[in-house]
């Protein structure tokens, strides 16, 4: 079966730097997807990756190894708005998002 | 301003009830989707479209259907065949690669949470 593994649940410090860790079986790999969704509310695009290596954009950074089937999520100077959950999806071979379950990161001052 | 709408933000279901939840969007997007999501579970696919007047079932259809007669909407109607409704429901658009005909970024609207009396 095709699976996506997150943690649960995070916490951090304000102003300090966290990884969320994903981990996948899928039958095929077309591409790696995080967002962010906030309480009720929907999920926001963050990064998407489909080769090795890592995507920077602002605070946040996403890095993807294929051949360990792993991906993590890079939050530096973290902000009280950082608290969400951090969703982790994959593009299988048919083309279909498998999506994980999310990591609720809650960020203390 | 370019994005997706759904409505209503809550809406609550009686027994034997049929529902329809709205979604509409002004992006141009050829590809719509709706997901539910429950606690603790990843976003679950119900039913996709890649072009006006055709769809396709995801992993839990039953229970749900869909239409698809102008690209901007692609509502979804909650019937009473559905037995436990209650869930915060996404609708989600991308474009679609022209070369490739592959679905690219999904971008979400607000939700639409279901409840029943």
């Amino acid at each position: 079966g095709q699976n996506i593994d997150q943690p649960t649940e995070m916490t951090a410090t304000e102003g300090a730097i966290v990884q969320i860790n994903c981990t996948y079986q899928t039958s095929g790999f077309n591409g790696l997807f995080w967002y962010q969704q906030h309480a009720g509310e929907a999920p926001t695009f963050l990064s998407y990756n489909v080769l090795d290596g890592l995507e920077e954009k602002g605070r946040f950074s996403s890095v993807l190894s294929r051949s360990k089937g792993y991906s993590y999520l890079l939050l530096k100077e973290l902000q009280m708005k950082d608290s969400a959950s951090y969703l982790c999806a994959v593009m299988d071979s048919n083309y279909q998002l498998i999506w994980g379950a999310g990591t609720k990161l809650i960020i203390k001052p | 301003d370019g994005g997706i709408t759904q409505s209503p933000k809550y809406l609550f279901r009686k027994e034997g009830q049929n529902v329809t939840l709205s979604c509409e969007q002004n992006l141009n997007h050829d590809a719509m989707y709706w997901y539910r999501q429950d606690p603790g579970q990843g976003l679950r696919l119900i039913y996709y479209s890649q072009i006006v007047n055709d769809f396709q079932k995801g992993d839990i259809a039953e229970g749900y259907s869909v239409s698809r007669e102008k690209k901007e909407s692609f509502p979804l109607t909650v019937t009473s065949a559905q037995k436990n409704p209650t869930a915060f429901y996404l609708c989600a658009s991308s474009t679609v690669g022209e070369a490739s005909g592959i679905q690219e970024t999904q971008y979400f609207g607000p939700g639409t949470r279901l409840l029943v009396l």
